[in-house]
């Protein structure tokens, strides 16, 4: 089974940073998902991506397949952006679901 | 609808009773998850249905739990003689194609179970 880690688990930081948060997997993958989860449990599904960079406002996700890492950046966060922020991902060749879940980072910004 | 809904929204039982909870997933959709996800962790996979058909439910914890999905649309999942471990937030996602297209995920908002 796939190991996800995400790094790091809590992070508080002032309106206006950039935030990096990373993901590592131990198994070849065919694709990675960024989840945002906001309190009272709704999870927004952020970036699927197999490869590369995606943008989408102010929000990237890059993956380095060779290295199993990927991570979410956020630029110019604002205390909207308050939220748990998951990586999952769907193993290569992977079963009917095949898909593993980090434990998510928990991310503050301060106004 | 426009995304997945989930009900109840939030779910109280007593030790030992029967819960059905409930996924409308969006309209088209062919495969449905279900998830559970205790307190500060990731969700975990439970089961899988491609239309109709249950293809993966290696994650369901014990035989107390059940899924259905008949039509193909709505699904169900039952938790028989609940117990206090079961208390979590059930996830359900849904996304356009099968397993291997990797199509988004679209998820519900949850029906967070309390077992008392």
């Amino acid at each position: 089974k796939n190991e996800v880690e995400q790094s790091p688990q809590n992070l508080t930081a002032q309106e206006g940073e950039f935030i990096t948060i990373n993901c590592s997997y131990s198994v070849g993958i065919s694709a990675l998902h960024w989840l945002q989860q906001h309190p009272g449990g709704g999870i927004v599904s952020l970036f699927m991506l197999s490869s590369g960079k995606k943008k989408h406002g102010r929000l990237i996700a890059t993956i380095n397949i060779q290295e199993k890492h990927s991570s979410l950046h956020i630029t110019a966060s604002h205390p909207r952006d308050s939220a748990v922020y998951i990586c999952a991902v769907r193993e290569s060749g992977g079963g009917a679901d095949g898909l593993t879940f980090g434990k998510g980072t928990h991310l503050i910004i301060q106004p | 609808g426009a995304g997945v809904s989930q009900s109840p929204r939030y779910k109280v039982a007593k030790r030992g009773q029967d819960v059905a909870l409930r996924c409308d997933p969006i309209s088209g959709h062919v495969s449905l998850f279900w998830y559970q996800q205790a307190l500060g962790q990731g969700p975990e996979f439970l089961t899988y249905f491609q239309n109709e058909a249950q293809l993966d439910k290696s994650g369901l914890p014990s035989d107390r739990f059940f899924a259905e999905r008949p039509e193909g649309s709505v699904s169900t999942l039952k938790i028989q003689r609940t117990q206090q471990e079961d208390s979590a937030v059930y996830l359900c996602a849904s996304s356009l194609g099968g397993p291997v297209g990797n199509s988004p995920l679209h998820f519900g908002n949850g029906t967070r179970l309390t077992v008392t």
